[in-house]
């Protein structure tokens, strides 16, 4: 079965910095999708960023990047110049690429904290 | 509406009532979910929908019932709960299919916060 850890319960950084999310995780499968989202307090989760596997460059989304380490299953996400706005709970999070597989395996969150 | 909406946002109930949660996604997409969020546990997956007919179902005590009319519209309904069963309840939807694009990214409700007296 498919793991998804998060080692970091809460991180903080201070704002206009650079800050590391870790993940790693646990497959034998070749093909999946690894995501992660951001939950605001009180606010609705939506999806930060997303890597296929069968990609290798890194994705990016304006000031979020990931390190994705295919062979060491690292999944980590760097958040540049952070902003106050950033501060959530970010969750790491995967899914099988087999079809008709809809089972997402998701992290315990990191809460991230920023700083003024 | 837009998105993935859910109904009510905070709900009390005793042990010995029934209520319902209602989700329902404007995105068109052809899977819905049930999730349960409890603080520093993962989400952890209820059921899943596909097309209206569920694909999952992770071992949810038979007081949680879920029931998916259609693939716009996902409803949890509730009876006899145990204090344990307070949490986060999320609704999320995904459309399913060819890698690329928007698909396999999952769309969150804002969760309904369940409080079992």
């Amino acid at each position: 079965a498919q793991t998804v850890t998060q080692s970091q319960p809460e991180m903080s950084v201070q704002e206009a910095e650079t800050v590391t999310l870790s993940c790693t995780y646990d497959t034998s499968e070749s093909d999946y999708y690894l995501f992660w989202y951001k939950q605001p307090p009180s606010r609705q989760m939506i999806l930060v960023i997303r890597q296929e596997a069968y990609k290798q460059q890194n994705a990016t989304e304006n000031r979020f990047s990931v390190n994705f380490q295919k062979a060491a299953k690292s999944f980590s996400l760097k958040i540049s110049d952070s902003q106050l706005g950033d501060a959530a709970m970010y969750f790491c999070a995967y899914r099988s690429a087999n079809s008709g597989t809809y089972k997402y395996i998701f992290g315990t969150g990191t809460r991230l904290k920023v700083l003024a | 509406e837009t998105g993935v909406t859910q109904t009510p946002r905070h709900l009390v109930m005793g042990m010995t009532n029934k209520k319902s949660l209602k989700c329902e996604q404007h995105l068109g997409h052809n899977a819905m979910y049930w999730y349960k969020q409890s603080a520093k546990k993962p989400l952890e997956l209820m059921f899943v929908y596909n097309f209206k007919e569920q694909t999952e179902n992770n071992s949810v005590p038979s007081r949680f019932s879920p029931e998916c009319p259609n693939s716009s519209h996902l409803f949890l309904h509730l009876h006899t709960l145990q204090p344990e069963d307070s949490a986060l309840y999320l609704c999320a939807s995904s459309q399913d299919g060819l890698a690329g694009g928007s698909y396999n990214e999952q769309f969150f409700g804002p969760g309904t916060r369940l409080t079992v007296l």
